[in-house]
């Protein structure tokens, strides 16, 4: 069974700084896609980037960008220029590559709380 | 606002009561999945549906719990006989189809608190 673990319950970043949130993960798959979304507080989780594990170049949305590490199971968010707004819980998540019904699930971490100071 | 929709957002209910929660997709997504999410961890598969077949459920959802999506439409979620332990954000979310790679993307959640 595939896991991911995200190993920051919390982290703090003044903003326009830059801040990294770590994720790792397990499977024995080979195809697979990985995902951060962004739950802001009583608000509905949002996307923020999407990788495809065949792909070895790192996916960049705007000012997040991920360090994927496929051989480490590790995918990594950065936040560069923080702003106010980018405060929130950050999921990191897995979805299995192969088609079908429940392999579509999302498979999440625990999140990481994430405070940006003004 | 043509996101996915859940009603109620908020639900208090006392043990041994019924519940029964809505999600409505976007239109054209014929995939829904319906997750719990209790306080300080992420969201847990609980079951999903591809049109009106409702392909697969976690060993989360016991027999208390009913989901059902009549037409593909909308969907409702059931919990009989509540307990304390179901206490949790309901979350739905919907898929188009096709490419794997596609978003899912979620509604706001239905919070349900037993008392």
């Amino acid at each position: 069974a595939q896991t991911v673990t995200q190993s920051q319950p919390e982290m703090s970043v003044q903003e326009a700084e830059t801040v990294t949130l770590s994720c790792t993960y397990d499977t024995s798959e080979s195809d697979y896609y990985l995902f951060w979304y962004k739950q802001p507080p009583s608000r509905q989780m949002i996307l923020v980037i999407r990788q495809e594990a065949y792909k070895q170049q790192n996916a960049t949305e705007n000012r997040f960008s991920v360090n994927f590490q496929k051989a480490a199971k590790s995918f990594s968010l950065k936040i560069s220029d923080s702003q106010l707004g980018d405060a929130a819980m950050y999921f990191c998540a897995y979805r299995s590559a192969h088609y079908g019904g429940a392999t579509n699930k999302l498979i999440f971490g625990t999140g990481t709380l994430l405070a940006v100071q003004p | 606002d043509t996101g996915v929709s859940q009603n109620p957002r908020h639900k208090i209910t006392k043990r041994g009561q019924n519940v029964t929660f809505r999600c409505d997709p976007i239109s054209e997504h014929n995939r829904l999945y319906w997750y719990r999410q209790t306080l300080g961890q992420g969201p847990e598969f609980l079951t999903y549906f591809q049109n009106e077949a409702q392909l697969e459920k976690s060993r989360l959802l016991s027999d208390r719990f009913s989901a059902e999506r009549p037409k593909g439409s909308f969907s409702t979620l059931e919990i009989q006989r509540t307990e304390q332990g179901d206490s949790a954000m309901y979350l739905c979310a919907s898929i188009r189809g096709g490419s794997l790679g596609e978003t899912q993307y979620f509604g706001p959640g239905t919070r349900l608190l037993v008392l």
